[in-house]
C-alpha cells in the first residue's frame, strides 16, 4: 500500500497570500495518477487537480499542481500551489493515488486564515 | 447535468444491518465505476472499494473486505454499500463518487452528497 504524507498539517494564511502544499508518497507513483481534493466544512470533497498537473473542469487557474522525480512519468514528491489565495479556499485539501490498489490518501492540510 | 444522490441519514444499533444507496443520474451509468469512501467524524477519507455496474466487477481495499458488501442494479443505476453487523467504528460519514471514465485508473470526478450513518447503543 502506497502512504500519502502531507505537509504541513495546517497552512495559516491571509487572503492574498500563496499556498504550498506537499505530498509525499512511500513509493514512487505515476505522475498520470496523482489527484487534489478540496473538502470545505459540511461539504462533500471536489476534485481539483489530477494527473498531477492538470485542472479539473471549472477549478480556476490560481490552483495548479506539480510532480518531481527523476522520471517524469513517475516519483514520490507532488506540490499543490495557490497562487493567490481567495476567502473560498479556506478548507481541507487531501491528495490522492490512484495508480494502485488500493487507492490512498493523505491525512489532508488545513488552509485557515491567519 | 451528473447527479450522484444518496439515501439519507441512518440511525441504528451495533449488531444491526444496513443497506445504504447512491442513485447515479445524468451520465451511463453502467460505464463508469461507482466507488465508496469513508470519513470518520472529525478525521480523513478512506477508500473502501469500487464497482462497475456494467458487469459487477468490485474490487475491495484490504482494510474493508469482508466488512462491507458493494453491489449496484444497474437497472436502477444505483449502487449499494451494506453491513450485516455494525459496529460503533461504523460511524462516519460515507460518501460515493463515480471514476472519471471507463478505465479503472482515474480520479474521483463526482462525488455524492454523503450519507451520515451512527451506530449507538
Amino acid at each position: 500500500e502506497i502512504v500519502l504524507t502531507q505537509s504541513p498539517g495546517t497552512l495559516s494564511l491571509s487572503p492574498g497570500e500563496r499556498a504550498t502544499l506537499s505530498c509525499r508518497a512511500s513509493q514512487s507513483v505515476s505522475s498520470s495518477y496523482l489527484a487534489w481534493y478540496q473538502q470545505k466544512p459540511g461539504q462533500a470533497p471536489r476534485l481539483l487537480i489530477y494527473g498531477a498537473s492538470s485542472r479539473a473542469t471549472g477549478i480556476p487557474d490560481r490552483f495548479s499542481g506539480s510532480g518531481s522525480g527523476t522520471d517524469f512519468r513517475s516519483g514520490t514528491d507532488f506540490t499543490l500551489t495557490i497562487s493567490r489565495l481567495e476567502p473560498e479556499d479556506f478548507a481541507v485539501y487531501y491528495c490522492q493515488q490512484y495508480g494502485s490498489s488500493p487507492r490512498t490518501f493523505g491525512q489532508g492540510t488545513k488552509v485557515e486564515i491567519k | 447535468e451528473v447527479q450522484l444522490v444518496q439515501s439519507g441519514a441512518e440511525v441504528k444499533k451495533p449488531g444491526e444491518s444496513l443497506k445504504i444507496s447512491c442513485k447515479g443520474s445524468g451520465y451511463s451509468f453502467t460505464t463508469y465505476w461507482i466507488g465508496w469512501v469513508r470519513q470518520m467524524p472529525g478525521k480523513g477519507l478512506e477508500w473502501m472499494g469500487i464497482i462497475y455496474p456494467g458487469d459487477s466487477d468490485t474490487r475491495y481495499s484490504p482494510s474493508f473486505q469482508g466488512q462491507v458488501t458493494i453491489s449496484a442494479d444497474k437497472s436502477i443505476s444505483t449502487a449499494y454499500l451494506q453491513w450485516s453487523s455494525l459496529k460503533a467504528s461504523d460511524t462516519a460519514m460515507y460518501y460515493c463518487v463515480r471514476q472519471g471514465g471507463s478505465g479503472y485508473y482515474l480520479p474521483f470526478d463526482y462525488w455524492g452528497q454523503g450519507t451520515l450513518v451512527t451506530v449507538s447503543s
